[in-house]
């Protein structure tokens, strides 16, 4: 299975720190994508890093990506409240019709 | 536009009952994913489909779940004889699928329908 799991499960930091999320998976891949989901409900798509990438930036999120090792870190810096959440990471498989498959999350929650 | 939309949100139903879950995707997204989330729990895949075909049916839990497809937009997802174990969250979401123009695997997620078998 290509599926990719998530590091730690969960996550409580203070507001204003780092937080760092790790995902690895186990064949290779097209490329990979981190979301959001807050309050058990729909998820919102964050990044999305092709294999070819080794790292990636939007605003406060930094990706990752180690193909050597298959594995990805989500880095969020100077963290908020509001960034509490669950995070997803989701692998793409290189085969034309392979499907998305999620990990199990990690569960983030920033303290104030 | 519109983003991807479900219905009912919420859904109580008796045991042994047969529910119709409904997923309105992106007009013009071709692929179209079904996950199942369990309380405090990470998403798992049930079913997609590519056009109006399901080329994986793989993560259907039982014979009781089917789904399909019609006119490549509307999807239905149908359990038959529910049970307390199907109590969850069902989320759809689709993407533009093989061929976009654009990162045609990026998910954009409905907002799930809630379901609860007494």
């Amino acid at each position: 299975s290509q599926q990719g799991e998530e590091d730690p499960q969960a996550l409580s930091i203070q507001e204003g720190e780092n937080a760092t999320m790790n995902c690895s998976y186990k064949t290779s891949i097209n490329n990979l994508q981190w979301y959001r989901q807050n309050s058990g409900r729909g998820l919102v798509h964050l990044i999305l890093i092709r294999s070819n990438e080794r790292e990636k930036h939007s605003g406060r999120l930094r990706v990752t990506l180690d193909t050597s090792k298959k594995s990805s870190s989500l880095l969020i810096t100077a963290s908020r409240a509001a960034d509490t959440a669950s995070y997803f990471c989701a692998t793409d498989g290189e085969n034309r019709d392979d499907k998305i498959i999620f990990g199990k999350g990690t569960r983030l929650h920033i303290l104030p | 536009g519109a983003g991807v939309s479900q219905s009912p949100s919420n859904k109580v139903t008796e045991k042994g009952k047969d529910v119709e879950l409904r997923c309105d995707p992106i007009s013009g997204h071709t692929a179209l994913y079904w996950y199942r989330q369990s309380l405090g729990q990470g998403l798992e895949f049930l079913i997609y489909f590519q056009g109006n075909s399901a080329p994986d049916k793989s993560g259907l839990p039982s014979d009781r779940f089917s789904a399909e497809r019609t006119g490549g937009s509307v999807s239905t997802l149908t359990i038959q004889r529910t049970q307390q174990e199907d109590s969850a969250v069902y989320l759809c979401a689709s993407s533009l699928g093989s061929g976009g123009p654009r990162p045609y695997n990026e998910q954009f997620f409905g907002p799930g329908t809630r379901l609860t078998v007494l």
